[in-house]
């Protein structure tokens, strides 16, 4: 069974940092391309970035790009997120997703960062 | 980025079909067969429900359907249940290598 767990998130000042983890399960982590995306609560997904499975590639949503890195640890089975310069607007539920054909095929059930002084 | 534009509410009773549509540009929906889509519940993480335009993942009733025309994707939902009640999302890979989502679409089961 898939398992896809997020930890890390948390009450952070304006202007701060947070790493997340995503610790993955139950398939070959390195074979599958990642995701993060997040959802302010009572809002739509939005789609913040990408990591290919060699940790090449990474993409970025206009909105993070220069404030957040995703990066991997294959042998770990884990994923990460780093997130400096944190906004308010940043505020939400950020989900580890795997990605099958260009498709957020498996979800995490979602780690909730709060910006706020 | 602009998100993908879908409706905000649709509503259907049960038994009945409704369709959700997704219309982006010729930079994503138009120019990829990549368009996805989600299912949420309330409290709960999204669950794919279509990916590849018409493809549904192992365990997802065939009553869930993708199509694509143009720019605008759709997702049809035939024989209504009281489960299907949700918001529904779509996604589609893009010219910049990164991927949209549309804003969401709430159904309501009368």
């Amino acid at each position: 069974e898939v398992q896809l767990v997020e930890s890390g998130g948390g009450l952070v000042q304006p202007g701060g940092s947070l790493r997340l983890s995503c610790a993955a399960s139950g398939f070959i982590f390195s074979n599958y391309d990642m995701h993060w995306v997040r959802q302010v609560p009572g809002k739509g997904l939005v789609w913040v970035s990408r990591i290919k499975t060699d940790e090449s590639g990474a993409r970025y949503a206009d909105s993070v790009k220069g404030r957040f890195t995703i990066s991997r640890d294959n042998a770990k089975n884990t994923l990460y997120l780093q997130m400096n310069s944190l906004r308010a607007e940043d505020t939400a539920v950020y989900y580890c997703v795997r990605d099958w054909r260009f498709a957020c095929y498996d979800w995490g059930q979602g780690t909730l960062v709060t910006v706020s002084s | 980025q602009s998100a993908l534009t879908q409706p905000a509410s649709v509503s259907g009773s049960p038994g009945q079909s409704i369709t959700i549509s997704c219309t982006g540009t010729s930079s994503d929906v138009g120019g990829y067969n990549y368009v996805s889509w989600y299912q949420q519940h309330p409290g709960e993480a999204p669950k794919l429900m279509i990916y590849d335009i018409t493809s549904r993942p192992s365990g997802v009733s065939n009553r869930f359907s993708g199509s694509k025309s143009g720019n605008t994707a759709s997702l049809t939902i035939s024989g209504l249940q009281a489960e299907d009640e949700a918001d529904y999302y779509c996604t589609s890979f893009t010219s910049s290598t990164t991927w949209v989502f549309g804003g969401g679409t709430k159904l309501t089961v009368l």
